[in-house]
């Protein structure tokens, strides 16, 4: 069974660029969250998806968006980079349901975004 | 905000040792969650014990649930040198609809 994908694994963009993230989650799971991991602030929540409806949302501005297709792909998206937006963003999934956390999610490797 | 607090921060130990880590957190929870991390990557997912038990183990693992302290700890027994990550205790709360909510992390490093 192959696990949770992201791509890309790193990226470089400048401060003011926009950056898509991707996210395919394990095979027959329907919800995808997607968490912000930095030094500072650790690891955060941005939002989750379940069959392609956002059902909950972190505390995070407008700029970071997201969505979900109906084979369950995930993609985040942040418009107008700052350079604090560098982290590594995780991806997480799980087979969903009215509750997600029982089970223990699936995280991907990441995406290293730096903001230059 | 972080909802969970693990101690210590960082922890060394020599190979073949225990390790124990604590985590406290703030409110109420539908289950705590335990995370393995190797130099920033991926979150493994260890062992989750639900609210309504209290121990739980899974190989090497053992973890413990005190609810009216609002604390876990995970034990790691006989440690290896591959067992060296970060550790992160996550809290699925109640009402949180489905969010998890991380610790600042503790960093073990086993010595061979």
């Amino acid at each position: 069974k192959a696990g949770v994908t992201q791509t890309p694994r790193y990226l470089i963009k400048t401060r003011g660029q926009q950056v898509t993230l991707s996210c395919s989650p394990i095979s027959g799971h329907r919800s995808v969250s997607w968490y912000q991991q930095t030094p500072g602030q650790g690891l955060q929540f941005l939002f989750e998806y379940f069959s392609e409806t956002q059902r909950n949302k972190g505390n995070f501005p407008g700029r970071f968006s997201g969505r979900q297709f109906s084979n369950s792909r995930s993609e985040m998206n942040v418009s107008t980079l700052e350079l604090g937006d560098s982290a590594l963003y995780l991806c997480a999934s799980s087979l969903g349901g009215s509750r997600s956390g029982q089970r223990g999610y699936t995280f991907g490797s990441g995406t290293r975004l730096t903001v230059v | 905000s972080q909802q969970g607090e693990e101690d210590p921060q960082a922890l060394s130990i020599q190979e073949g040792e225990n390790a124990t880590m604590n985590c406290s957190y703030k409110t109420s929870i539908n289950n705590l969650q335990w995370y393995r991390q190797n130099s920033g990557r991926g979150l493994v997912h260890l062992i989750l014990i639900r609210s309504n038990e209290r121990e739980k183990h899974s190989g090497r693992l053992r973890v413990t649930l005190d609810t009216s302290k609002k604390s876990s700890s995970l034990l790691i027994t006989a440690s290896r040198a591959a067992d060296t990550a970060s550790y992160f205790c996550a809290t699925d709360a109640l009402g949180a609809n489905s969010k998890l909510t991380f610790g600042k992390g503790i960093t073990l490093s086993v010595r061979p």
